[in-house]
């Protein structure tokens, strides 16, 4: 049973443009909500993080969005980069783990 | 200086054998995770440690044996290989909830 989802495997985009990734999660009791990006042949990295008592947390060109009442998230870059391109993991943390959707592919093109 | 390291990057082995993967933090951070990436890319926890007391064991099978030294190091030792245990390992690291984990770059384990 998946905690956290991300429905869309694959999101290309023009750069310049905003991308929107977007994910669902179950469980209400989560304390915080995680954006990680991936390369190939890498770990995942952090990218931006929202606490579940707040609905918006910006850092750049990256924000993210909580809406509690829905339990979705989403991640909004803008503007993209081709640099941006990668696997995008939206994860929930419990008290003691971090809990992964199974991830969303960017492809950022020119 | 890399956060958080493992090795091998790649290891190959027979089905049977029994392997190791190491890995170390200098972040000074109290938890440390096992992670599983399987073929579907799917990332899965599988231990945590906190300051070298396991904290988390997430049903996986007791041919996989992590051991914490000290609170820099994690390792993970997997008895009799079988294929299915093919898959990407990472390591990570935490100090506080909310601030993210840190990844190591992974270990690709390829059971034949």
């Amino acid at each position: 049973d998946q905690q956290v989802k991300q429905n869309s495997p694959s999101l290309s985009v023009q750069e310049g443009r905003i991308s929107i990734l977007n994910c669902d999660y179950t469980n209400s009791m989560f304390d915080y909500f995680l954006w990680y990006k991936k390369y190939p042949a890498e770990g995942p990295t952090f990218l931006i993080s929202i606490s579940s008592i707040k609905d918006k947390n910006e850092d750049g060109r990256f924000t993210v969005f909580l809406n509690k009442s829905a339990k979705h998230l989403s991640l909004h870059i803008v503007p993209s980069q081709p640099g941006d391109s990668a696997v995008y993991f939206c994860a929930a943390e419990d008290t003691d783990k971090l809990i992964f959707g199974t991830g969303t592919r960017l492809q950022v093109f020119p | 200086d890399t956060a958080v390291s493992q090795t091998p990057k790649y290891l190959v082995t027979q089905m049977g054998n029994d392997k190791s993967i190491k890995c170390e933090q200098n972040l000074g951070h109290d938890t440390m995770y096992w992670y599983k990436q399987d073929s579907k890319k799917f990332l899965k926890i599988m231990f945590s440690y906190n300051n070298k007391e396991l904290i988390i064991n997430e049903t996986v099978p007791n041919r996989f044996s992590p051991k914490s030294p000290d609170k820099a190091h994690l390792n993970l030792h997997i008895n009799s290989l079988e294929l299915g245990d093919s898959a990407v390992y990472f390591c990570a690291s935490s100090q506080l909830q909310g601030n993210g984990y840190t990844f190591g770059s992974g270990t690709r384990l390829t059971v034949v």
